[in-house]
């Protein structure tokens, strides 16, 4: 079976640009996250949705973040505009209701 | 608040030596799921284990084993034997037990093990 699927893997950009990260989650699960990690910070959550509604952003940043949660077979996560301290690996994780999460590989940003 | 602290930052040994991995929680909730994920060198996160706060009973699962003590609030994790391939970063986490979906994981800082030929 697929896990989740992040895009794209790396992403290099300039101060000020628009980011997209990608996700979509294992097929049936109905529950999607998005994490990052930095050696400051460690692993925090961000925001996470069930059955594609958004129950938590408590972890957004600040208002230059935002994600969407369209259907139950893809999500995203955009930073606009984008700054240097986002630099991070965001990690996008599913589950089944009440199931362990399981993580994609992650999208290792860079912002110059 | 909940919380998870892993108070050993980075851990060396020598193969087929046993480490063990701490981990203290703390939350208010009565019910709440602990966690161990593996993020070995290429990043990734794998699943290692959840265990329940009704279920006390210790796990073993090969050269894995991990010791859950409400009373200290401990979730401790043991690899016997170990070797070159179980380098990695070892996170903890807590969550909540869902209401009607799944709730979000608290990490600890995590654990950096290496283990020398």
């Amino acid at each position: 079976d697929a896990g989740v699927i992040q895009s794209p893997r790396h992403e290099v950009t300039e101060m000020g640009q628009e980011v997209t990260l990608r996700c979509k989650p294992i097929s049936g699960h109905n529950s999607l996250f998005w994490y990052r990690q930095t050696m400051m910070r460690g692993l925090e959550l961000l925001i996470y949705f069930n059955n594609n509604v958004p129950i938590d952003d408590s972890g957004m940043p600040e208002d230059r973040f935002s994600a969407k949660m369209p259907n139950a077979s893809f999500s995203t996560l955009k930073i606009q505009p984008s700054e240097p301290r986002d630099s991070a690996v965001y990690f996008c994780a599913s589950s089944l209701f009440g199931e362990p999460q399981h993580f994609g590989d992650g999208t290792r940003l860079s912002i110059l | 608040a909940q919380k998870v602290t892993q108070a050993q930052t980075e851990i060396s040994v020598v193969e087929k030596e046993d480490v063990t991995l701490d981990c203290v929680y703390e939350t208010r909730d009565t019910t709440y799921y602990l966690f161990w994920y593996k993020q070995p060198p290429s990043g990734e996160l794998v699943f290692l284990i959840r265990r329940n706060s009704f279920d006390e009973q210790n796990e073993i699962s090969g050269r894995y084993s991990w010791n859950f003590q409400k009373s200290t609030s401990s979730f401790n994790f043991t690899i016997t034997a170990s070797q070159v391939v179980d380098s990695a970063v070892y996170f903890c986490a807590l969550s909540e037990a869902g209401r009607g979906g799944s709730e979000k994981l608290v990490f600890g800082k995590g654990t950096k093990l290496t283990v020398n030929p």
